[in-house]
């Protein structure tokens, strides 16, 4: 079965601080998708970034950043220089290719506060 | 580009009325996924589409629940005889099905009360 934790339930930190979101992900697939969720406070989740299983190069994206390492089933997400505009809670999330095509399995979130 | 479209935004309900929500996904999205959030949650699957074909269900969809694609567009999420336990958020998010785990892109959801 897919399990995805999200082991942060809240963080806080202080306007320009680096913040890194853990994410851990269980699968028994060997083709598989993660994805990365942002929920603000209006409650619609937003698209931040999907990496299927054979590509472990880390992604920069202006202030965000991933770091997939399939060795320790991890997928972490990083914002540099935080704003208060990054507060939201934060999903991560992983879709098995072949047993369970196309479901998605959520964490439980990070709640990720900035404060000014 | 339209994106995901849910309605209503809100509702509440008496316990043991009968509710639907509706979706209307990205036009040219074959799959349609209903999930269903609680506070402190992430979205749990309960059912997805592919055109008009329901071809997953999870337990957590009780026969209380049922779900429709007639035409592979829009889909509907009936609750029949509500429960208190049945308030929660219910998202409806829109993918390709190509490949198998395209991305998914959600709307904004069906906030739903029983009192």
């Amino acid at each position: 079965a897919q399990k995805v934790t999200q082991a942060q339930t809240e963080i806080s930190v202080v306007e320009k601080e680096d913040v890194t979101l853990d994410c851990v992900y269980e699968t028994r697939d060997t083709t598989y998708y993660l994805f990365w969720y942002k929920q603000p406070p209006s409650g619609e989740l937003v698209f931040l970034i999907r990496r299927n299983s054979f590509d472990e190069q880390n992604e920069i994206s202006g202030r965000y950043s991933w770091n997939f390492q399939k060795s320790t089933s991890s997928f972490n997400f990083t914002i540099t220089a935080s704003q208060v505009v990054d507060s939201a809670v934060y999903f991560c999330a992983l879709s098995e290719a072949l047993t369970n095509a196309g479901k998605s399995t959520f964490g439980d979130g990070t709640t990720l506060t900035v404060k000014p | 580009d339209t994106g995901v479209s849910q309605d209503p935004r809100h509702k509440i309900t008496k316990r043991g009325q009968n509710v639907t929500f509706r979706c209307d996904p990205i036009s040219e999205h074959n799959r349609l996924y209903w999930y269903r959030q609680t506070l402190g949650q992430g979205p749990e699957f309960l059912t997805y589409f592919q055109n008009e074909a329901q071809l997953e269900k999870s337990r957590l969809l009780s026969d209380r629940f049922s779900a429709e694609r007639p035409k592979g567009s829009f889909s509907t999420l009936e609750i029949q005889r509500t429960e208190q336990g049945d308030s929660a958020m219910y998202l409806c998010a829109s993918s390709r099905d190509y490949p198998r785990a395209d991305t998914q892109y959600f709307g904004p959801g069906t906030r739903l009360t029983v009192l």
